[in-house]
């Protein structure tokens, strides 16, 4: 059964670009959230995704926007990349909208360095 | 929104030497996770406390949570360097239950 994953695993981008990143969930788990993970930093959460739907977000600019797919999968996007967006950055999945405790699992992250 | 402070911020010890790691919030945890993060990986949740006084062990990692649920800290027995790691603690915290992390504790345990 594989777990979370995520693509590309690495990424060098331009300031200003635009990059896209994608997240697999684990199997079974239908809510996938993205967090920003600075060097030396605890992640930070972006957003989350259920049901094809943004379910909640973080302090992030609308720079940062999400996506996600009937099976599931999520895409993030960051526009007009900064010096200060680069990270790593991780997608969590988890089954369902559930009550606490619950587990969530983490891919191994996309680590995006911009120029 | 809550706040975790996690202390110390660096730790560097000899296998074989024992530590402890603390996370505090000013506001009560509704529950408490603890996970480690490897390089080049994403966390691994290591436990889950909810009920105040809770104490939890994992081999030679015991986890405990404050009576108050503000404060939890995990203890490591006999430091391998295969425990070496980001440890992170992190709280689920608004309508979609996400998790508010600390800044973490970078542990180093030397051969």
């Amino acid at each position: 059964d594989a777990g979370v994953t995520q693509s590309p695993t690495h990424l060098i981008k331009t300031r200003g670009q635009q990059v896209t990143l994608r997240c697999s969930p684990k199997s079974g788990h239908d809510t996938v959230s993205w967090y920003q993970q600075a060097l030396g930093q605890g992640p930070q959460f972006i957003f989350q995704y259920y049901e094809e739907e943004e379910r909640q977000r973080g302090n992030f600019p609308d720079r940062f926007s999400g996506h996600q797919f009937p099976n599931y999968s999520s895409e993030l996007n960051v526009n007009a990349l900064l010096l200060g967006d680069s990270a790593l950055y991780l997608c969590a999945s988890r089954p369902g909208t559930g009550d606490i405790p619950y587990e969530q699992y983490f891919g191994p992250g996309t680590r995006l360095t911009v120029t | 929104t809550q706040l975790l402070e996690q202390s110390p911020q660096f730790l560097s010890i000899q296998e074989g030497e024992n530590l402890t790691v603390y996370c505090n919030s000013s506001s009560v945890f509704s529950s408490l996770q603890w996970y480690r993060q490897e390089p080049g990986e994403g966390p691994v949740l290591l436990v889950t406390v909810v009920t105040g006084g809770e104490v939890k062990k994992l081999k030679r990692l015991t986890f405990q949570f404050g009576d108050a649920r503000k404060d939890s800290s995990l203890h490591i027995t006999a430091a391998q360097p295969g425990d070496t790691g980001l440890y992170l603690c992190a709280s689920p915290t608004g309508s979609a239950r996400q998790l508010t992390f600390g800044s973490g504790t970078q542990l180093t345990v030397l051969p």
